[in-house]
């Protein structure tokens, strides 16, 4: 129990474009999602926080109108990145936490964006 | 939330238990300890997590010393496939965030 999946697991897009990333619950529902950034070699860093069916959190220094954030449902929240730039490409990973159990909380296996 | 250190990086033989440290000084009364690894290009996976007492899952140990000040993830039966990024989060439970330091990377050589 306690899957998260993530959509895409990769992407490449172009400089401009927007890309949107999945994440589901699979088999348990959850109030609270996380998404989080990882670039090489470093750690993982907290983007925002995302409540179903209010305003997402976003953490100092993350741009609310680049990193759309939408969680719509109790298994899924969607992630998009407007006008992706190249300094955009990292590595993005989600988080969910059981409505259930709000002492834990299970990642997805992240997705590798790469902007050209 | 308290901050944590952990030592940059160890290695244990396969077969052997590995035990890492993290020190968590500043810990607050309401403050749990949580341990996630992530292995290379992959989402971090909990482990296990602790308020005072000593916790053990099919997983792992987490010893936590009596003043909390510290604490102490045992891996008895360590294999190549336990290499990875151990990170210990000190948190404030029910619907708090995760920060992740730099962690400690372990290296389970054959």
């Amino acid at each position: 129990g306690a899957v998260v999946s993530q959509h895409p697991s990769w992407v490449i897009c172009k400089s401009g474009t927007s890309v949107k990333i999945e994440c589901r619950s699979l088999d348990f529902q959850a109030t609270t999602m996380f998404w989080y950034r990882q670039f090489p070699k470093q750690s993982l860093m907290l983007m925002a926080t995302s409540n179903e069916g209010s305003k997402a959190t976003y953490e100092q220094g993350v741009e609310k109108d680049k990193f759309l954030i939408n969680h719509a449902s109790l298994t899924l929240s969607t992630l998009t990145v407007t006008s992706a730039h190249p300094e955009d490409s990292s590595f993005y990973i989600c988080s969910a936490r059981p409505t259930r159990a709000s002492y834990e909380q299970y990642f997805g296996p992240g997705t590798r964006l790469t902007v050209t | 939330d308290a901050k944590t250190t952990q030592p940059p990086s160890m290695d244990c033989a396969e077969g052997r238990a590995a035990n890492l440290p993290c020190n968590h000084s500043t810990i607050s009364g309401n403050e749990y300890v949580y341990w996630y690894r992530q292995i290379h290009s992959q989402g971090p996976q909990y482990i296990i997590h602790g308020l005072k007492n000593n916790e053990t899952n099919e997983m792992a140990s987490l010893i936590i010393t009596e003043d909390r000040k510290s604490s102490t993830l045992i891996l008895p039966h360590a294999t190549l496939r336990d290499t990875a990024v151990y990170y210990c989060i000190v948190s404030g439970g029910a619907n708090s965030k995760l920060t992740f330091g730099k962690g400690i990377t372990l290296s389970v050589r054959p």
